[in-house]
This record gives C-alpha cells, structure tokens and sequence, in this order.
C-alpha cells in the first residue's frame, strides 16, 4: 500500500514569487491536510480538507491556500512569498471521519525563499 | 486552544538506556499521537492512542485522557532512537491537530 506522497521534495524561490505543492493521500483516505514546520514556531495545522470541502483552517495569511481534486490529492499554494515562509511543509492524510483517524504524512517539501 | 507541552525538551542516552518521554495537554482530546521524525523530516507513526497502554516493541505508550497526559517510553535505547520524538492531539474533530514542542533525543554509544 502505497504511502502518502509529496512533491517536489525540495524547490528554492525568490520573495514575491508563487509556489504549489501537490500531496497524494493513502489510497482510500479522503481526508487531506497540511501542517507548516519551522524552527520558530513548531508544527503548525495549515488546513484541512475532506471530499474537496474545506474543514478547518488554522491562523495563516491569506496568502495560503489549497484545494482537494475529486480523487482527494490536495495542492496548496503560497503566494507573494516571503522570506518566514521557507520551511517544511508537511501533508497527512487520514480516512476523515469526524472525531477519529489515525494521521499518515508524507515525506514533506522542504521550500526555501530567498 | 489546547495546549500541548513535552517533556524533557533534550535528552542524551548512552546506547541500552531506557527513557520516559511525557506529553501533557490542557482539554480533552478525541484522539492522540505519537511520532519520530526522522533526519529528512519524515513524520513516522508510533502510536495513535487516545487512552490506554500499547507496546511494539522496545517502545510502548500510555495515555491517561483523565489526567491528560501521555507516556512514551523507550527501553534499551539504540543510536537509530535519536531524532525528535512529537506528540500531537486532536481536540476539535476535523483533524485540527495541535502538536507538542518535541522532545530532542540523543542516544550515544
């Protein structure tokens, strides 16, 4: 059974550019969500998504955002990138049911801004 | 929201050594998490244990949702231990889960 995974795995960007990141889930899990890591501030929830439907979302700018595809692969997008946004990005996927699931994540992507 | 510490914040081990890693949360939880992460990053999946005890093994996991906190513990300790040991809970459905400030392990040999 094949993991969750995340690409690219590793992108550099300048500030003021746009990048998106693709998660595909554990085959079955219909619950998609995305966690920001840096030093500063730890593992932080970005948002979460199940059947295409936003469900939760943490205290970012609005500059993040993200979809889920009806096959439940998510892409999140940072526009006008700055430098405090280089970090891990992480994916998890679970099967979504309110209340229960076990988080799977993905390797991560590991964005740098210069 | 919910809080969620960790303790101790570092740990240094010599190989064989046994460990007791604690996650402490201020509110009821629905579910509960523990992870390794690896040298790349990689979140690896320990326990998913919202209450109870679970052994695999030379690592087990206690969680007491009562009392709101949650043991790690790691017996006879090897260097491939060494890595940031997280706990995370969710506390509002919909996979909001709020993660502990990890415990930073170091197994020397």
């Amino acid at each position: 059974k094949a993991g969750v995974t995340q690409t690219p795995r590793y992108l550099i960007k300048t500030r003021g550019q746009q990048v998106t990141l693709s998660c595909s889930p554990i085959s079955g899990h219909r619950s998609v969500s995305w966690y920001q890591q840096t030093p500063g501030q730890g593992l932080q929830f970005l948002f979460e998504y199940f059947s295409e439907t936003q469900r939760n979302k943490g205290n970012f700018p609005g500059r993040f955002s993200g979809r889920q595809f009806s096959n439940s692969r998510s892409e999140m997008n940072v526009s006008t990138l700055e430098l405090g946004d280089s970090a891990l990005y992480l994916c998890a996927s679970s099967h979504g049911t309110v209340g229960t699931g076990e988080l799977f994540f993905g390797e991560g992507s590991r964005l740098t801004v210069l | 929201g919910i809080q969620v510490e960790q303790s101790p914040p570092d740990l240094i081990l010599q190989e064989g050594a046994n460990s007791t890693l604690r996650c402490n949360f201020s509110d009821s939880v629905n579910n509960l998490q523990w992870f390794h992460q690896n040298p790349w990053g990689q979140l690896i999946n320990l326990f998913y244990i919202p209450s109870g005890t679970k052994q695999n093994g030379r690592l087990s996991a206690t969680t007491v949702a009562t009392e709101r906190y949650s043991l790690l513990y790691i017996s006879s300790s090897q260097t491939t231990d060494s890595g940031v040991y997280f706990c995370a809970v969710d506390s509002g459905g919909y996979q909001k889960v709020t993660f502990g400030t990890g415990t930073k392990l170091q197994v020397i040999p």
